[in-house]
Formats: C-alpha cells, structure tokens, sequence
C-alpha cells in the first residue's frame, strides 16, 4: 500500500518562473495540505483541500495556489518565484479527522 | 493556538530512554498534544497523541501531567536511528493548519 507521494524529488527554478508540483495521497485518504519547510525550521502550513476546495489557508500569499483532483490527488503552484521560497514542499495526507501522513517531499531551489 | 516551547536539542546514548518535555501553558480545554519525527529529508512521521494522563504504543509513550500544561515524550532504549527532530504540537484535534515549531534535535551516540 503506497504512502503518500510527491513529484518532482528535486527542482530547480530561478526568479520568477512558475512552478508545480505534483501529490498523490495515502490510499484511502481525502484530504490533501501542503506545507513550506525552510532549511532549519518546522514545517509551515500552506493550505488544505478536501472535495476538490480549498478549506483553509496558512499565512502565504496569492502567489501560492492548488488544486485537487477527483481522485484526491493534488497540486502546489508557485507563480513569480522568489529566492525565499526555495525549501522543502510537503504534502500529508488524511481522512478528516486522523493524523496526517506526509510525503518525502519536494526540495525546490530558486536560483 | 496554544504556543509550544520545547528544548533545542537533546543528546543521548544507545540504550538509553530519552525524555523530550513540551511546555503548553496555554493549553485549551479542545486541545490534544500531538507528537511527530522527521528525519533529514523525509516528511514528518505521527508517533503519538494524547489528551490526558499517559498514552503508549510501540514506539513511545506520551506523559500528560493533570494540568496538562506541559506533556513528555519518552522514547525507550534509543538506538542510533532515533537521530531526528520531535516536533509537539498542540491543538484541537489533528488540526492540519498546524504548523510546526523548530522541534527538538535528538543526537543519539554508540
């Protein structure tokens, strides 16, 4: 049973291009967040989808836009990239209601 | 949402138990206490949550004093794979506009 996967691994992106990536959820599961990880700190949260809406946003900008499939998968788009968001893009998955379970992430680099 | 404080980092032997205290003085009545690991690289892993008293499972175990404005995560026998960050989070349950604090570095030595 596969766990929760996200595409690209790696990327490498310079100033303001666009970017997207790409999760697929735990089996079984219908809610999609998506979090930034900057190099020595914790996750931050990004925004939730469930039934294909967006549900609830963290502190991030317009820039930072997804999208949910109906089969659960999902996307991060980053439009104008900055240096500041080069990081770690994880994805977790759930059932509403359960805890979450991330993916390996994407580490993006801005050049 | 409750504010976290927990220490920076934590070294340790094989062998030995490692306890990881949270501070949540602020903790609400909805609130449950949430524990997670990541390792360089991957995404974070859950490992445990509670509200009150102690919580086990086949990892750790999770102490809630009555007040529950603190919470500590034992982690037994630790051997050289326990190297992570723990993060604890606080809040009503399994909220996933929870963000993660810095966590605490365990450094676990032969």
């Amino acid at each position: 049973d596969a766990g929760v996967t996200q595409s690209p691994t790696h990327l490498i992106k310079t100033r303001g291009q666009q970017v997207t990536l790409r999760c697929s959820p735990k089996s079984g599961h219908d809610t999609v967040s998506w979090y930034q990880q900057a190099l020595g700190q914790g996750p931050q949260f990004i925004f939730q989808y469930y039934e294909e809406e967006e549900r609830q946003r963290g502190n991030f900008p317009d820039r930072f836009s997804g999208h949910q499939f109906p089969n659960y998968s999902s996307e991060l788009n980053v439009n104008a990239l900055l240096l500041g968001d080069s990081a770690l893009y994880l994805c977790a998955s759930s059932l509403v209601g359960t805890h979450r379970d991330f993916g390996a992430g994407t580490r993006l680099s801005v050049l | 949402l409750a504010k976290t404080t927990q220490p920076i980092s934590m070294d340790s032997y094989e062998g030995q138990e490692v306890n990881i205290t949270c501070s949540h003085n602020n903790i609400a009545t909805n609130d449950y206490i949430t524990w997670y690991q990541q390792f360089p690289s991957q995404g974070p892993r859950f490992i445990i949550q509670g509200y009150k008293t102690k919580v086990t499972n086949e990892v750790a175990s999770l102490f809630i004093p009555a007040d529950r404005k603190s919470s500590t995560l034992s982690l037994p026998r630790v051997s050289l794979s326990d190297t992570a960050v723990y993060y604890c989070l606080v809040g009503i349950l399994n909220d996933y506009k929870l963000s993660f604090g810095a966590g605490t570095t365990v450094t676990v030595r032969a």
